[in-house]
């Protein structure tokens, strides 16, 4: 397994354009999330899927934001009409399913990709 | 909610010399924790977790013991290498829940 990729890893684009990103999570993992990290700071919480299903999305997350996870495997994010604060990375990370053996003492760890860069011009 | 504070940086330090970056956090539950780290132009590995009071987590001599008296979490290395400059995140995950929080993150230059 390659772990998680994401494409493409750098992305300039004019202000008002549309922009997607790509995840491939490990194959095994149903459990997928984006997050945004700009410079300086730590990753925050754009929205989570468990399978195809979004289950939680952020407030951060504006109208613009949409993410899509089409038969549980890959993921997109689309952001349309960019807007100059938008530039940021955007990480996917995936984590496996939790079993039914598993107990409070079990940790929920995500593998992250590379993540992709996006600069608004 | 939940957060996670971490202390500022950047941290320079001269190789073999002790590391300590500090993380405190406020969580509603019974949280794991977690310190990750960012090498230049890479995505965020895990570098060690803790998913209960008093465990600690060791990787590549690295430490952290999960405090919950002083809800606390600091990373500490006896001896620090050039090779471990990059940023360092402390996390925190509950159980119930699918959000990870995180740190702002500290930078460490380790100078040779």
């Amino acid at each position: 397994d390659t772990g998680v990729s994401q494409d493409p890893r750098h992305k300039i684009t004019k202000r008002g354009q549309n922009v997607t990103f790509r995840c491939d999570p490990i194959s095994e993992h149903n459990r997928l999330y984006w997050y945004r990290q700009t410079l300086g700071q730590g990753p925050e919480f754009l929205t989570y899927f468990q399978n195809e299903a979004q289950l939680e999305k952020s407030r951060l997350l504006s109208d613009r934001f949409s993410a899509e996870r089409p038969k549980g495997s890959f993921s997109t994010l689309e952001i349309q009409r960019t807007e100059q604060g938008d530039s940021a990375m955007y990480l996917c990370a995936s984590s496996p399913p939790r079993d039914g053996r598993q107990t409070m003492a079990g940790a929920n760890v995500l593998t992250f990709g590379a993540g992709s860069r996006l600069t608004v011009l | 909610g939940d957060s996670v504070t971490q202390m500022e940086g950047p941290v320079t330090l001269s190789e073999e010399a002790f590391l300590t970056i500090n993380c405190t956090y406020t969580a509603t539950g019974y949280p794991s924790l977690f310190w990750y780290v960012q090498y230049p132009g890479e995505g965020l590995q895990l570098l060690l977790k803790a998913t209960k009071a008093d465990d600690k987590g060791s990787n590549k001599g690295f430490e952290a013991t999960y405090r919950k008296e002083t809800t606390s979490f600091h990373l500490e290395k006896g001896s620090v290498q050039v090779s471990d400059s990059a940023v360092y995140f402390c996390a925190l995950n509950e159980w119930d829940f699918n959000k990870f929080y995180f740190g702002s993150g500290t930078k460490l230059n380790v100078k040779p």
